[in-house]
């Protein structure tokens, strides 16, 4: 009864470092989302992934890239991480136009 | 102008009182409409799912559309310490991406 699990859940990176945050659900939804989350800007969709084979662009993709690996994962990178990166990241999956499953989030601070 | 307005908050109120949140938009093609609940650290978690118009009720919670007025409402009723949390409208024209409000942070004092 997993549902959509994310790692890590805390991450340290100092500026330019890469990263990859992982994200799996169990659910059998076919489309994934990556959202950020910051202070007084509400929940910001950076991609997402309406079936497997398929990515799009959001609402604030710049400095990510993303990879629907299969029906199950969908991976978030960041090739060279900058301060204005530091947010709370979640995953999160559906099944048509219905509610989201989200994880429990990645806190990610870029110094 | 943001496409999902929602009050900051917070919003502090006595136990057992009846808590209305609201959220209004600019966009008449949504019409899925969702509530999410969001306890400190942790990942939104769906309260309520609605359809277009009118309302949807589910325990102590009440779900309200009004699309010609583009307005939204969740309704608390004998709310708890329990329910302090953060609240999240969303919204969405049938396309797979919801929009999200800010978050209203709501505080229950026993």
């Amino acid at each position: 009864n997993a549902g959509v699990t994310q790692t890590p859940k805390f991450q340290v990176l100092k500026t330019g470092q890469s990263m990859t945050l992982q994200c799996a659900q169990d659910m059998n939804h076919n489309s994934m989302y990556w959202y950020r989350q910051d202070p007084g800007m509400g929940l910001r969709l950076i991609y997402y992934s309406a079936s497997e084979g398929t990515t799009d662009k959001g609402e604030v993709p710049n400095g990510y890239n993303v990879s629907r690996l299969n029906k199950r994962e969908f991976s978030l990178r960041l090739e060279s991480a900058a301060p204005s990166q530091t947010s709370v990241y979640f995953c999160a999956s559906n099944q048509g136009p219905n509610g989201y499953t989200f994880g429990s989030g990645t806190r990610l601070t870029v110094v | 102008q943001k496409e999902v307005e929602q009050d900051p908050g917070p919003l502090s109120v006595p136990e057992g009182a009846i808590v209305s949140l609201n959220c209004t938009y600019s966009n008449s093609a949504f019409q899925y409409f969702m509530w999410y609940r969001q306890y400190s650290r942790k990942g939104p978690e769906l309260l309520m799912y609605t359809y277009s118009s009118g309302n949807k009720e589910d325990g102590r919670f009440t779900a309200q559309v009004d699309k010609s007025s583009k307005y939204i409402s969740l309704f608390i009723r004998d709310s708890q310490p329990s329910d302090s949390a953060t609240y999240l409208c969303a919204m969405s024209g049938g396309t797979y991406k919801y929009i999200f409000g800010t978050g209203t942070r709501l505080k229950v004092l026993a």
